[in-house]
């Protein structure tokens, strides 16, 4: 049962532009959410999250945006860069739990 | 440097062989966790344990096996009853349960033939 989704596999952005990656989740309890970033052969590094008492969260170039009605979270870069080429992991818990992950959405910024 | 260690990067077994992934961690981190990651799939949480001696079964326990005797270390065996062994495998620790953010390790890359 797959808890957390990214339906994209790939995005493909220019270099300069804003790239926003998708998350939706199923289980209303989730009240916590990262996105992870990941190279090959690698283990992920934490790249931001939020509450669900949030809307938004801004770190830099990086913004992550919760809609709980529509259990919908985004991750936006603006502006992309080469250097943000890399796989992007959605992920979710709530008190107690393990992390659960979604598939992942490959972002490629091109020069 | 603070961090996770698992070793070894690549992992070379026979079918029906018993094999135990390491993990350490000398972050001072409460709890730990071991994920699989598959082509095309997320993370599956495998075992996390919260403090030594406890652990806790995850989504895809079975035929998996682990100990928590001490707070650095975590080791996993992939036992002979796991039917798709070969996965990359990734353990992660954080200060607390549930994480707020969970620092991972490098990875294990398992080959079962």
């Amino acid at each position: 049962d797959q808890q957390v989704k990214q339906n994209s596999p790939s995005l493909s952005v220019q270099e300069g532009r804003i790239s926003i990656l998708n998350c939706d989740y199923t289980n209303s309890m989730f009240d916590y959410f990262l996105w992870y970033k990941k190279y090959p052969a690698e283990g992920p590094t934490f790249l931001i999250s939020i509450s669900s008492i949030k809307d938004k969260n801004e770190d830099g170039r990086f913004t992550v945006f919760l809609n709980k009605s529509a259990k919908h979270l985004s991750l936006h870069i603006v502006p992309s860069q080469p250097g943000d080429s890399a796989v992007y992991f959605c992920a979710a818990y709530f008190g107690g739990s393990g992390m659960r992950f979604g598939a992942g959405t490959r972002l490629t910024v091109k020069p | 440097d603070g961090g996770i260690t698992q070793s070894p990067k690549y992992l070379f077994r026979k079918e029906g062989q018993n094999v135990t992934l390491s993990c350490e961690q000398n972050l001072n981190h409460d709890a730990m966790y071991w994920y699989r990651q598959d082509p095309g799939q997320g993370l599956r949480l495998i075992y996390y344990s919260q403090i030594v001696n406890d652990f806790q079964k995850g989504d895809i326990a079975e035929g998996y096996s682990v100990s928590r005797e001490k707070k650095e270390s975590f080791p996993l065996t992939v036992t002979s009853a796991q039917k798709n062994p070969t996965a990359f495998y990734l353990c992660a620790s954080s200060s607390q349960v549930g994480g707020y953010e969970q620092y991972f390790g490098p990875g294990t890359r398992l080959t079962v033939t």
